[in-house]
């Protein structure tokens, strides 16, 4: 079945670092690949998605490209501020009609210290 | 746009109680809504999805007589845990789809403890 697998946490930051949080996937056929982010206490929030190879998403000042070839999906940003500290969830849809299940990564945790 | 509200944010009851979470669609009609349920510290677990006018789908493992689903218009989906115990105490989310091939939109969550 499908799986995404994506790095432990928790990684601890000093304000103005760089951040990548690695993500890989197994998956048959094409699937939409996802990163949602989820504040303390809260549901989660879409950060970026990509539907197909090559493709980019980005918002926030975050980043990253679905690579078909290594079947990952790296999250970047090159400046973490505090207010960025939260648990990043890798996930990748089906695709299919039927649903388009979600399947999580284990979340990463993330603080950025000033 | 795409807003999802959960509510109670937040429920504490005793051992036996019934618990109904709603989830609500404020802005967008969703035919598909997912219910999930988080243990500390780890990530999301599909419970169902639940179809407006359909019984709701069960992962595996998962008792549809202990977590009763009911999508009766196309902006509420409700989630019953019935006669909850201690070991039911979790975070559920629920999240809707816009439409088909659309990102799902969370909710913020409930938080369960069944005392």
């Amino acid at each position: 079945g499908d799986s995404v697998t994506q790095m432990e946490g928790p990684v601890t930051l000093s304000e103005e670092a760089f951040l990548t949080i690695n993500c890989t996937y197994t998956a048959t056929g094409y699937p939409s690949l996802f990163w949602y982010v989820q504040y303390p206490g809260e549901g989660l929030q879409l950060l970026l998605k990509a539907t197909k190879a090559d493709d980019k998403g980005s918002n926030k000042g975050f980043e990253a490209t679905y690579r078909k070839e290594t079947t990952s999906f790296h999250l970047e940003k090159g400046s973490v501020q505090v207010s960025d500290s939260a648990v990043y969830f890798c996930a990748l849809s089906d695709g299919k009609a039927a649903g388009n299940k979600l399947t999580f990564g284990g979340g990463t945790r993330v603080l950025v210290k000033p | 746009g795409a807003v999802v509200s959960q509510h109670p944010s937040r429920v504490i009851c005793k051992s036996g109680t019934s618990v109904k979470i709603e989830c609500r669609s404020l802005d967008f009609q969703a035919t598909t809504m997912f219910w999930y349920r988080q243990f500390p510290k780890q990530s999301l677990m599909l419970m169902a999805t639940s179809n407006e006018g359909s019984k709701a789908t069960y992962e595996q493992g998962v008792e549809k007589d202990k977590f009763l689903i009911n999508h009766a218009s196309l902006t509420l989906s409700t989630l019953t845990v019935t006669s909850a115990h201690p070991e039911d105490s979790s975070f559920y989310i629920c999240s809707a789809k816009t439409g088909p091939n659309q990102p799902q939109h969370f909710g913020d969550g409930t938080r369960l403890s069944i005392l």
